[in-house]
């Protein structure tokens, strides 16, 4: 129930292309759904964020698509460039704790 | 600057040897957590505070402890550190109890021979 399950594992995608990263959680109680990112070497920083009660929020070329009923969310990356080579974690939360999913690795081909 | 410290960033010890990895964050955020990152499980909770005195579990608390003695410290201790919990460690700290946007130290890899 407390589990945010994340995919694919990894992912490569050419540059300009759209790279599309999947959630899905079963517990009802969640109530708020980041995403972070990650470089090597450094510390996940977030990126973009949902409530549940909005079906898409957008922040340039990051967009999440939240689907309530079928408790799914999604990360796509549009116009995906080689700087976007990270990985990426979704997440959600449930009163005081944050739940991550276990992480995309993203390669976008130059 | 805004930051979460972390210390050390890289330690290599043996079985059974007592060590404290320390965080300490200068935006005066209520809310502090430890995770680990282990390859293909992502980033698993450890312990979390909401405010001094107050601390509490995570998914993966065994083998750890922690104390929150001040606003701004958040130490995790190994009090008899196992090969199993060779891992990547990550404080975190946000200024809301229900936390919003986490703020990651730099991690602390460890590695217990």
């Amino acid at each position: 129930q407390q589990q945010v399950k994340q995919s694919p594992q990894s992912l490569i995608v050419q540059k300009g292309g759209i790279s599309i990263i999947n959630c899905a959680y079963e517990n009802t109680a969640f109530d708020y759904f980041p995403w972070y990112q990650q470089f090597p070497g450094k510390g996940p920083a977030l990126l973009i964020a949902i409530r549940p009660d909005v079906s898409e929020k957008k922040e340039g070329r990051f967009t999440i698509s939240f689907n309530k009923s079928a408790k799914q969310f999604s990360l796509h990356i549009m116009d995906s460039q080689p700087g976007d080579s990270a990985t990426y974690f979704c997440a959600a939360r449930s009163r005081s704790k944050i739940i991550f999913g276990k992480g995309t690795r993203l390669h976008i081909l130059p | 600057e805004a930051q979460v410290t972390q210390n050390p960033r890289y330690l290599i010890t043996v079985t059974g040897k007592k060590l404290t990895v320390t965080c300490s964050q200068n935006m005066n955020h209520e809310y502090m957590s430890w995770y680990r990152q282990d390859p293909g499980l992502g980033l698993r909770q450890i312990y979390y505070s909401m405010n001094v005195e107050v601390t509490d579990k995570g998914d993966v608390p065994e083998g750890y402890k922690v104390s929150r003695k001040e606003k701004r410290n958040f130490p995790l201790i190994l009090e008899s550190p196992s090969p199993n919990q060779t891992s990547l460690y990550f404080c975190a700290s946000s200024p809301r109890t229900d936390p919003g946007e986490l703020f990651f130290g730099e991690g602390s890899r460890l590695t217990v021979l």
